[in-house]
């Protein structure tokens, strides 16, 4: 079972640079959410998407957007890369709202 | 703001021991609590669910929730080496669509 894949696994960019990171999970599952993890700051939410056709901000959106592209896949784009942003990415996704969520391998980001 | 606490340890335990990792929540409404367990470098893992008040086993852990103290705990017996891992704690709102997560429990099990 794929569960929740995520791609690339490891990006390094350039600052001001674009890119976007994929998600898919094959469970189908509702909703679907991005975190970023940092030493010492634990899991922090950027934005999700409680179904098909809609996304939130998190605690952490800025520098940051999302879309939704059906209910399998949800992209995140940073769309001019800072240092700050370099962390490990999550993807995740939940069938309904007392779930639990299930995680991605991640994705590790460094921005140069 | 709803708060997850979890103290960061590091929590050493010997091998074969009780480990006993703790949480506690802001939000009186949460319904939803999960445990999951997080490798360095890796992804987190669900190893527990649990919604009710009292104890829920499985294998070797032992989730316990007590609304009323906003507290819920894994128990995790006969440690081994493979159980060192940073422990999660997370927490749903009632109807909501976003989990909290406390920073995590370093769990060490030392042969």
């Amino acid at each position: 079972n794929a569960g929740v894949t995520q791609t690339p696994k490891f990006q390094v960019l350039k600052t001001g640079q674009s890119m976007t990171l994929q998600c898919a999970q094959d469970m189908n599952h509702n909703s679907m959410y991005w975190y970023r993890q940092d030493p010492g700051m634990g899991l922090r939410l950027i934005y999700y998407s409680a179904s098909e056709g809609t996304t939130d901000k998190g605690e952490v959106p800025n520098g940051y957007n999302v879309s939704r592209l059906n209910k399998r896949e949800f992209s995140l784009r940073l769309e001019s890369a800072a240092p700050s942003q370099t962390s490990v990415y999550f993807c995740a996704s939940r069938d309904g709202r007392n779930q639990p969520q299930h995680f991605g391998d991640g994705t590790r980001l460094s921005i140069l | 703001q709803k708060e997850v606490e979890q103290n960061s340890g590091p929590l050493s335990v010997p091998e074969g021991a009780i480990a006993s990792l703790n949480c506690t929540y802001s939000d009186r409404g949460s319904q939803s609590f999960f445990w999951y367990r997080q490798y360095s470098g890796k992804s987190p893992e669900l190893i527990m669910s649990i919604y009710s008040n009292g104890d829920k086993e499985d294998g070797r852990f032992t989730a316990q929730l007590n609304k009323a103290s906003q507290y819920v705990s894994l128990l995790i017996r006969d440690s081994q080496p493979s159980d060192s891992a940073t422990y999660l704690c997370a927490v749903s709102g009632a109807g909501s669509y976003q989990l909290t997560f406390g920073k995590g429990t370093k769990l060490s099990v030392i042969p």
